[in-house]
């Protein structure tokens, strides 16, 4: 079955920078790839994410590209603030069979002031 | 912001004993998830369902758990003997369709199995 693999255990960047988390597929029938952002104690929110039919999206400060042909996908995330700071979770599901979300191990993301 | 909504909010149960938990997914969402979030931040699909009929579910979940979404009610899941290993957070979450939409996740129920 499908495996999404999240290579970032841990990140640290400055408050202001950017900071990029690389996840990558292995079911090349997947097209649907969204992010979630997990703060301690709470549930799983929705970011943003990016269908198989385009290869970047933006929303504010989100950036998300997505390359087929390798089967990667990444989250940048512009202009960091401290409030950023939790985990990011990357997700990939296809559009026939269960719809599940087979989610990668988590990113904790840690914006120092 | 999710509007789903799960109750309750934590639970705690010994060995053998039954533990319940709902669901109500957001308004015309007819698409609803279970899932399993493990002290290790590994997820597991658990069970679908679309308006009232299971679309999929895994072995774990037909043999322990039981679950259902009927009409005008609250989404449901239980477990009908609970397991030191069943201790997670169980996360529900709903969506317009399947596929390519999005899914918005429930607070959460964190089951603590003694």
């Amino acid at each position: 079955g499908e495996k999404v693999e999240q290579h970032e255990s841990t990140l640290s960047v400055r408050e202001g920078d950017s900071a990029v988390i690389n996840c990558t597929y292995t079911d090349t029938a997947s097209s649907y790839f969204p992010w979630y952002k997990q703060e301690a104690g709470k549930s799983l929110h929705f970011v943003i994410d990016i269908r198989s039919n385009v290869d970047r999206k933006q929303s504010q400060r989100l950036i998300v590209l997505l390359d087929k042909k390798a089967k990667r996908f990444s989250l940048h995330i512009t202009a960091t603030q401290p409030e950023d700071s939790a985990i990011y979770f990357c997700a990939a599901s296809m559009t026939s069979g269960s719809w599940q979300l087979i989610f990668g191990s988590g990113t904790q993301l840690t914006v120092m002031p | 912001n999710s509007k789903v909504i799960q109750t309750p909010r934590y639970l705690v149960k010994g060995q053998g004993q039954k533990a319940k938990m709902r669901c109500i997914p957001e308004k015309g969402h007819p698409v609803v998830f279970w899932y399993q979030q493990n002290k290790n931040n590994e997820f597991k699909f658990l069970i679908n369902f679309q308006n009232q009929e299971v679309l999929q579910q895994i072995d774990m979940t037909e043999k322990r758990f039981s679950a259902e979404c009927p009409s005008n009610s609250p989404c449901s899941l239980e477990i009908q003997s609970s397991e030191a290993g069943d201790s997670a957070l169980y996360l529900c979450a709903s969506s317009l369709s399947g596929g390519n939409y999005e899914q918005y996740f429930g607070p959460g129920t964190r089951l603590t199995v003694l």
